[in-house]
Parts: structure tokens; sequence; C-alpha cells
């Protein structure tokens, strides 16, 4: 079975300093890592992902991620906040091992940033 | 190109009536999926289509939940007859890539369902 933790619900942070939300994931095999963000009274937004090569990964708005594979880790950090990135963020995993035809996400919990002006 | 889109955004009914929610995901995307977050809690996975097919619906909570997908297009997820439990935003998200499962789901906005 596949899980992925959140360890915070709730991450506060100056506008222009770097931001990190956290995410540790378990699967069986190799895993597929996702992030995706919500913006009030949106729907979920893809950021980035890792699959496999390079374990730090860039995608959207200057977000980056990075895979550590001995922590089981894929926090999400930003080198500087903007007010606009506060939203919910939500970290996924899909293990590769057991996919076959499975292709479900598993989600984290959730955390919700607030960046403070 | 538009996105995966839902209707309706939000549904309000009472308790033992029906909802049908729909999602038209992107077009060309095979691979159509159903997700739930109750109560703020984790998003959930319920089923997921190939096409027209159920590929896997191992997520679905109960029989009072049906998905269908004729003709490989639109979905729609019924609920009957709705329980207060079943509360929550129901997301639907599309793929593309139907061999290397390293496609990324692209969710639409989700349909927020108040069952009083």
């Amino acid at each position: 079975a596949q899980s992925v933790a959140q360890p915070e619900d709730q991450v506060n942070v100056a506008e222009g300093n770097p931001l990190t939300v956290k995410c540790t994931y378990s699967v069986s095999g190799n895993p597929y890592l996702f992030w995706y963000v919500q913006y009030p009274n949106r729907g979920l937004q893809f950021l980035l992902k890792y699959i496999t090569g390079d374990n730090l990964v860039k995608g959207s708005y200057g977000f980056e991620a990075e895979f550590n594979k001995s922590q089981t880790s894929f926090h999400l950090k930003k080198p500087s906040a903007l007010v606009s990135d506060s939203a919910l963020y939500f970290c996924a995993v899909r293990d590769f091992i057991s996919s076959g035809s499975a292709r479900q996400l598993t989600f984290g919990s959730g955390t919700q940033l607030t960046v403070l002006p | 190109e538009a996105g995966v889109t839902q209707f309706p955004s939000h549904s309000v009914i009472e308790k033992g009536q029906t909802v049908t929610l729909r999602c038209d995901p992107i077009s060309g995307h095979d691979n159509l999926y159903w997700y739930r977050r109750v109560m703020g809690k984790e998003i959930k996975f319920l089923l997921h289509f190939v096409k027209e097919s159920k590929q896997d619906e191992s997520g679905m909570p109960n029989n009072r939940f049906l998905a269908e997908r004729t003709g490989g297009t639109y979905s729609t997820l019924k609920v009957q007859p709705a329980e207060l439990e079943d509360s929550g935003v129901y997301f639907c998200a599309s793929s593309q890539d139907r061999s290397s499962g390293r496609d990324t789901q692209y969710f639409g906005p989700g349909t927020r369902l108040t069952v009083l």
C-alpha cells in the first residue's frame, strides 16, 4: 500500500523568505511523486512531478522539489515566497511497481501555506 | 486548450435525494478519474475509466455510487440515495498516456456537494 504524509497542516512564512512544504511517502516500489496546489475556489492545479532522473525537479511559478530516496521525502520549496503563493498544497504519490492498470494517486492531507506581507 | 470541467460547481440536496455530477475531460484524454475530499481530509480515489471501461473502481465507497462514461467522453457520477457522509468536494481528473503510467492527471475545479 502507498501513503503520503504532510506533517504540517499550516505553514506561515513572510514574503520574500524561502518556503518549504514537507512531504514524506511510503511505497512498495519506485515512486512517482506530484505536487498540486489549490487556490481558493479553484481546482487542483499541477505544479511539478518526479518520475526519474535528476532529484531536483523544477515546476511552475518558481517552485521546485527535491526527491530524497533515503529519507523518502519530496519537499516543495521556493527561494522567495510571494503573497500570491498562499494556497493549499497537496503532495501525491503513485507506486510504479504496483501500477499495472492501477493509476490512482494517493494524496496527503494538504498543507495550508500563508505568505504574510 | 480547455481544461477539465465539472458541473455543477455546487449542489445542496437533502438526505435521500439523488444527485448526478458531470465531468468533461480534456479532449483526447482516454483516462478519467474521480476523487473526493470529505471533511477536509485527504483526497481519496474513487475510480478510473479508460475510455468507456471501468479500469479500477476499488475506491467506490458503496453501491449508492454509480459512475458511467458512455461513449468514452464525459462521465457522470450518481449518488442515490445521498447520505450525510457523502458531503464533500468531488474532483474529476483526466490524463492522456495509456501505456507508461507516467502521465500527469489534470484536475477540474470540483463539485462541492452538501447533503442536509
